[in-house]
């Protein structure tokens, strides 16, 4: 098993431009979490998913921010446009509804200058 | 909703010493409880995990035991290695909207285990 897959592993852009990050869950689970880690504010969960469709949105920040997950085995999460208090670790995560077993992935290491 | 507070650190060790990180939860119910581990440059990774009031959860000299009456699940190691040095998440379960489970995360612990 390749585990969650998430692309690219780092991220450099200036204010202003549009950051898509994306991510690959393990077959057969069908929840999957986007999640924000920073040093200030420590792990964030954005957005949840369950079977393709968005549960939990609470956390993610503001309008610039938006996710997508059109089949089991793709996610993205979109930023535009960006804006350097962005700059943090964006981690995907997937598992099984029934069992509460979060697999990460190694995350995309954003910086907005 | 369901919250987790733990110790923050960071903590710096020496190898062989007895480690201990508290963790508390506040919690409806009677969710899981984790403890999830992030070595250097990679993503977390479950550690261990207990599904109920006085099961012990154990891995790779780790311990810990879900505490009902104190609302606690300390993490315990009795001899830490240099390997040891990452950051540690407390974590529970929660109910999302159509009853799913998402995990609550404490904001983690920075150990440094020098030889």
């Amino acid at each position: 098993d390749a585990g969650v897959i998430q692309s690219p592993r780092h991220e450099v852009t200036e204010m202003g431009q549009e950051v898509t990050l994306r991510c690959k869950p393990i077959s057969g689970h069908n929840s999957l979490f986007w999640y924000r880690q920073t040093m200030m504010r420590g792990l964030e969960l954005l957005i949840y998913f369950n079977n393709n469709v968005p549960i939990d949105d609470s956390g993610m920040p503001e309008d610039r921010f938006s996710a997508k997950m059109p089949n089991a085995s793709f996610s993205t999460l979109k930023i535009q446009p960006s804006e350097p208090r962005d700059s943090a670790v964006y981690f995907c995560a997937s598992s099984w509804t029934s069992r509460n077993i979060q697999y990460f992935g190694a995350g995309t290491r954003l910086s907005v200058l | 909703g369901n919250s987790v507070t733990q110790m923050e650190g960071p903590v710096t060790l020496s190898e062989e010493a007895f480690l201990t990180i508290n963790c508390t939860y506040t919690a409806t119910g009677y969710p899981s409880l984790f403890w999830y581990v992030q070595y250097p440059g990679e993503g977390l990774q479950l550690l261990l995990k207990a599904t109920k009031a006085d099961d012990k959860g154990s891995n790779k000299g780790f311990e810990a035991t879900y505490r009902k009456e104190t609302t606690s699940f300390h993490l315990e190691k009795g001899s830490v290695q240099v390997s040891d040095s990452a950051v540690y998440f407390c974590a529970l379960s929660d109910l999302t909207q159509g009853g799913s489970e998402k995990l609550v995360f404490g904001k983690g612990m920075k150990l440094t285990v020098n030889p």
